[in-house]
Formats: structure tokens, sequence, C-alpha cells
């Protein structure tokens, strides 16, 4: 079993829908938490970065992390055709130094 | 450059070959990551160096797989006698420091495919 695990998808939703991302874990040292969007060739993006549990906002982005449950989620409000990417999340125990990913959900935003 | 450079972009060996792929980070940087996506997976961890020192290999797959940074600058991750399941995306990372909250910035990727 991996020790993150993420729905590969894909998802696909209207223009305008509230997207909900998900990933589950099982290695209680994680405390640094993440989620890169990346594009078809492109090289992972930063989205949001979030320390141990609590929620963190930017613009129409969400992160969650409820390190009880070892779930963390990624909301989209408003989504766009623009957001239709690879949603992956990525976690560590010790700063950033080593991520451990999630296998990434695809995303298809349609108009 | 404004970003991590990486090069090749594109790569096609023939097993058993050696390929070198070289990695810019972001002027400044001195943490930089090396990652190995397969197709349709997330990055896996490969190695990490704070300036030329590398601290963590652990993710190496073998002991065909090399990386280096002998002037804490540029990178080459070097694969000896390639193997089919070396192909893959090879994604160089680098950071202002490493510590938790630098954002680290990936390059668009080496695509290895070994024939």
């Amino acid at each position: 079993q991996k020790e993150v695990e993420q729905d590969p998808g894909p998802l696909s939703v209207p223009e305008g829908a509230i997207v909900s991302l998900n990933c589950t874990y099982s290695n209680s040292a994680f405390q640094y938490f993440m989620w890169y969007r990346q594009y078809s060739r492109k090289g992972p993006e930063l989205l949001m970065y979030t320390y141990s549990s609590g929620n963190k906002e930017d613009g129409r982005f969400t992160a969650q992390v409820d390190k009880s449950s070892k779930y963390i989620s990624l909301f989209i409000r408003d989504s766009q055709p623009s957001d239709s990417a690879t949603y992956l999340c990525a976690m560590s125990a010790e700063g950033f130094q080593k991520l451990v990913f999630g296998t990434g959900t695809r995303l298809l935003v349609s108009p | 450059g404004a970003g991590v450079s990486q090069s090749p972009r594109y790569k096609v060996a023939k097993r058993g070959q050696d390929v070198a792929l070289r990695c810019d980070p972001i002027s400044g940087h001195v943490s930089l990551f090396w990652y190995q996506q397969a197709l349709g997976q997330g990055p896996e961890f490969l190695t990490y160096f704070q300036n030329e020192a590398q601290l963590d290999k652990s993710g190496l797959p073998s002991d065909r797989f090399f990386a280096e940074r002998p002037e804490g600058s540029v990178s080459t991750l070097k694969i000896q006698r390639t193997q089919q399941e070396d192909s893959a995306v090879y994604l160089c990372a680098s950071s202002l420091t490493g510590a938790p909250g630098n954002t680290i910035y990936f390059g668009e990727g080496s695509w290895l495919t070994v024939v």
C-alpha cells in the first residue's frame, strides 16, 4: 500500500462547478502538505502549502488538512476550463527535502 | 534564466546506453532535487543536494543511477546501462534554501524513453 493514496480520475465537471480533490495518507509523521498543479508535458507548479492541520484559502482555492483522519482536500470554486490539469497532493515529514506525492487526479472542466 | 531549465527535453536511448540529464536551477537556489515520474504516476524522490553536498540519495533505484552537483549550481543525473523500466520523466527542482515555506520550483522535465 502506498503512503499517499489519490484517486486518479478523470474527474469531469462543467464550468463554474465546485471541485473537491482528496488524498489520504498513512504516515502520521507527515506535517507539511502541498497541492501541485501539473499541465500536460509541464512540471508541477505549487498551488497551496499548509503546515499541520487546518484550512488555508487563496482566491478560488481552499486547502484543508485533517491530521486526525489522515485526510487532505483541495476545493476549487467557480472552476474554469483553464483549471483542467492533473492535481497532485504532496507531503513530507521534515521540511521540504523529500516530498511524497500522490498519483495525481486528472481534472477536466468543460465550457 | 527565470526558471529551472532541463536538457535534453526528450531523449531516446537504446537499452544498455548511458545517458546524462542536465539541470540548471534558478540562480542562487541552494537546494536542488531530482524526481522520477513514470507515466500516470506522481513524482518519486530520487536525491537532494544542498549546494554541492548530496545530503540524501535514498531514492536512487540502483547503483546505475548517479547524480552530481560539483560546483553547487548545475546538476547532472547519469543513468548507466539503461533499462526499459528507466523510461520516465526526470524532473529537477530547486528552492532557495530547502526550508519549509520555501517554494520548490520544478523544471519541465527530461523525457527518457529506453527502447
